[in-house]
């Protein structure tokens, strides 16, 4: 139990498009939902917190308009990277916490991003 | 905020020896402490955690020890094998909070 996935496992993008991408919880509904992003050699930075229908906090430094994310419904959330840039390649983690578990964050097999 | 330090950032370590790697933190309101394993290119793996009313605990191979009033935590992995060889995150949260703060990783190589 307890799995998250997400969507896609990599995307390589031109410089100023947009990528979106998909966190689900397969099995529990996500009462809430983290971003992470984890640039080589170092530790996961939390980017936003989202809880369903409610918009999501964004952590000091971090350009809401930058990266949109929507929380719709108990098993989805998405992040938008948009206008993207090459400083902003990465890999972009999520996680859920829901159900039964009061603490503990069930991570997704991020995404890596690529932009040329 | 809280601010958690881990020490240290590589550790290599023989096959069969022990591995230990600590964790500070700042805020005494936190109360959960969770270690993750995550391997090149994969999803941190949740290997152990501990709360704050106990102060050890274990499972086979792996141990955690939390010491509240010096506000540190520490990971033991005993008897280590090639297959342990990962970077280890420590995280901390408060009872009131939502988020995991994480400390900056070890990379432990076991050597054959």
């Amino acid at each position: 139990g307890a799995v998250v996935s997400q969507h896609p496992s990599w995307v390589i993008c031109k410089s100023g498009t947009s990528v979106k991408i998909e966190c689900r919880s397969l099995d529990f509904q996500a009462t809430t939902m983290f971003w992470y992003r984890q640039f080589p050699k170092q530790s996961l930075m939390l980017m936003a917190t989202s809880n369903e229908g409610s918009k999501a906090t964004y952590e000091q430094g971090v350009e809401k308009d930058k990266f949109l994310i929507n929380h719709a419904s108990l098993t989805l959330s998405t992040l938008t990277v948009t206008s993207a840039h090459p400083e902003d390649s990465s890999f972009y983690i999520c996680s859920a916490r829901g159900g039964l578990a009061v603490n503990e964050q069930f991570f997704g097999p991020g995404t890596r991003l690529t932009v040329l | 905020g809280e601010n958690v330090e881990q020490h240290p950032s590589t550790l290599s370590v023989q096959e069969g020896d022990s591995a230990v790697i600590k964790c500070t933190y700042s805020d005494s309101a936190s109360n959960y402490f969770p270690w993750y394993k995550q391997e090149l290119g994969k999803r941190p793996q949740l290997i152990i955690d501990i709360r704050s009313n106990v102060g050890e605990k274990k499972d086979q191979r792996i141990a955690v020890t939390l010491n509240k009033t010096a506000k540190h935590f520490s990971l033991h992995i005993t008897e280590t094998q090639p297959e342990d060889s990962a970077v280890y995150f420590c995280a901390a949260k408060k009872a009131a909070g939502n988020k995991l703060t994480f400390g900056g990783g070890t990379r432990v190589l076991v050597k054959p």
